[in-house]
């Protein structure tokens, strides 16, 4: 079976520039969440989505970062504009969680990840 | 979420097993342990998870105490390919990630 698939897996721009990264998750997922990974900061989650709707984006650095998933196959992450301290690896990670589920028993399985340079 | 502490590093020879320990005395009734491993440059790799019982799979056991406020990963047979920073974590809905043990499994 595919795993949760990201891309592109590194991308090296210059600041200001537009960054997209895309994700598919495991078919049949349908929790899908975007994590940031730095060496200070370790891995944070940015936001997760829950049959295709936003539930929780407290962790979306600021207002230049933006998430969406159209459908339940493919989401996006976005920097607008892109700055040097957005240099990281950016993963996403899918799993069958809903939101009746009154306890988190179902594991999250993450991509390998895309490794983002702000120059 | 109740945060979890774990050794910053382990040593474990290989083909003998490697137990890496966590503490979560705050732990809710709720709460799952999940453990996660990340291999350099790869992302995240569920290994198991559990609640009350103690539980095994494929890759590993998990032990956890009768008062749930400690657990405790085996890897029974531990390979060079085990090397790798390992995440307890406990969860009720998304995961935090604390800094986790780097297990170095010697030759």
């Amino acid at each position: 079976d595919a795993g949760v698939i990201q891309s592109p897996r590194h991308e090296v721009t210059e600041m200001g520039q537009e960054v997209t990264l895309r994700c598919k998750p495991i078919s049949g997922h349908n929790s899908l969440f975007w994590y940031r990974q730095t060496m200070m900061r370790g891995l944070e989650l940015l936001i997760y989505f829950n049959n295709n709707v936003p539930i929780d984006d407290s962790g979306m650095p600021e207002d230049r970062f933006s998430a969406k998933m159209p459908n339940a196959s493919f989401s996006t992450l976005k920097i607008q504009p892109s700055e040097p301290r957005d240099s990281a690896v950016y993963f996403c990670a899918s799993s069958s969680l809903t939101l009746l589920d009154r306890n988190s028993n179902q594991p999250q399985h993450f991509g390998d990840g895309t490794r983002l340079s702000i120059l | 979420d109740a945060k979890t502490t774990q050794p910053p590093s382990m040593d474990c020879a290989e083909g003998r097993a490697a137990n890496l320990p966590c503490n979560h005395s705050t732990i809710s009734g709720n709460e799952y342990v999940y453990w996660y491993r990340q291999i350099h440059s790869q992302g995240p790799q569920y290994i198991i998870h559990g609640l009350k019982n103690n539980e095994t799979n494929e890759m590993a056991s998990l032990i956890i105490t009768e008062d749930r406020k400690s657990s405790t990963l085996i890897l029974p047979h531990a390979t060079l390919r085990d090397t790798a920073v390992y995440y307890c974590i406990v969860v009720r809905r998304a995961l935090t990630f604390g800094s986790g043990t780097r297990l170095q499994v010697q030759p």
